[in-house]
């Protein structure tokens, strides 16, 4: 079965720090990834996705993200946090052929101001 | 457009009783999934609908049930209500039209049910 891993559980920055949350997923065939975030009080949003291409994948509010195929990772990325960055990030993978999304524990992170 | 939509947003029920949840999709997507998330397990995949038919299903006991209708709107069940039934149960839809189409899902805020 499909099992999305991310290490980091809490993550606690000042603003302007630069930011990366891992994400590593145990399926070998094709998949699609995403990183989904959800402010608090908020529901889930769509932070960026991939599904092909380019392995460096740009979001909104400055997010980014690369899959390397051969790490089973999709490492998601920001040069500079700012406050309104705390939220809880997750991971989520798709199997090809199949809608089922697995997601990881998520990751919250705390900036301070 | 407008959003995902659930209802009802809270729910406090019993042990032993059912719930029916109700999600209304964004206009013309056809699938339809359901999660339940907790603090614990996080987010885990119930089951995922597309044109009335049940396509994918998780690991959860058969008390949790879903079904979609014909404009696409989608209830979950619960029966006999556990106190570790307790969560948060998010609805998600996509345009996707096939299995094999990776499309995005976009959510609804959710519904609280509290079993006590």
């Amino acid at each position: 079965a499909q099992s999305v891993s991310q290490h980091n559980h809490h993550v606690i920055l000042s603003e302007a720090a630069s930011l990366e949350l891992g994400c590593n997923y145990s399926y070998g065939g094709t998949v699609n990834l995403f990183w989904y975030v959800q402010y608090p009080g908020q529901h889930l949003q769509l932070l960026l996705k991939y599904f092909s291409g380019d392995p460096l994948v740009k979001g909104i509010k400055g997010f980014e993200a690369e899959f390397i195929k051969s790490k089973f990772s999709f490492n998601l990325r920001k040069p500079s946090v700012q406050w309104s960055d705390t939220a809880e990030y997750f991971c989520a993978v798709k199997e090809g052929g199949y809608q089922k999304v697995t997601f990881g524990t998520g990751t919250k992170l705390q900036v301070i101001p | 457009k407008a959003g995902v939509t659930q209802t009802p947003r809270y729910l406090i029920k019993t042990r032993g009783q059912q719930v029916t949840l109700s999600c209304s999709p964004i206009s013309g997507h056809r699938s339809v999934s359901w999660y339940q998330q907790t603090p614990g397990q996080g987010l885990q995949f119930l089951f995922e609908y597309f044109s009335e038919t049940q396509r994918n299903k998780g690991n959860f006991p058969g008390r949790f049930s879903g079904r979609q209708f014909s404009n696409s709107r989608s209830e979950m069940n619960v029966s006999t209500l556990e106190l570790g039934d307790s969560a948060l149960y998010l609805c998600a839809s996509s345009s996707a039209k096939t299995g094999g189409q990776a499309g995005e899902q976009y959510f609804g805020p959710g519904t609280r049910l509290t079993v006590t």
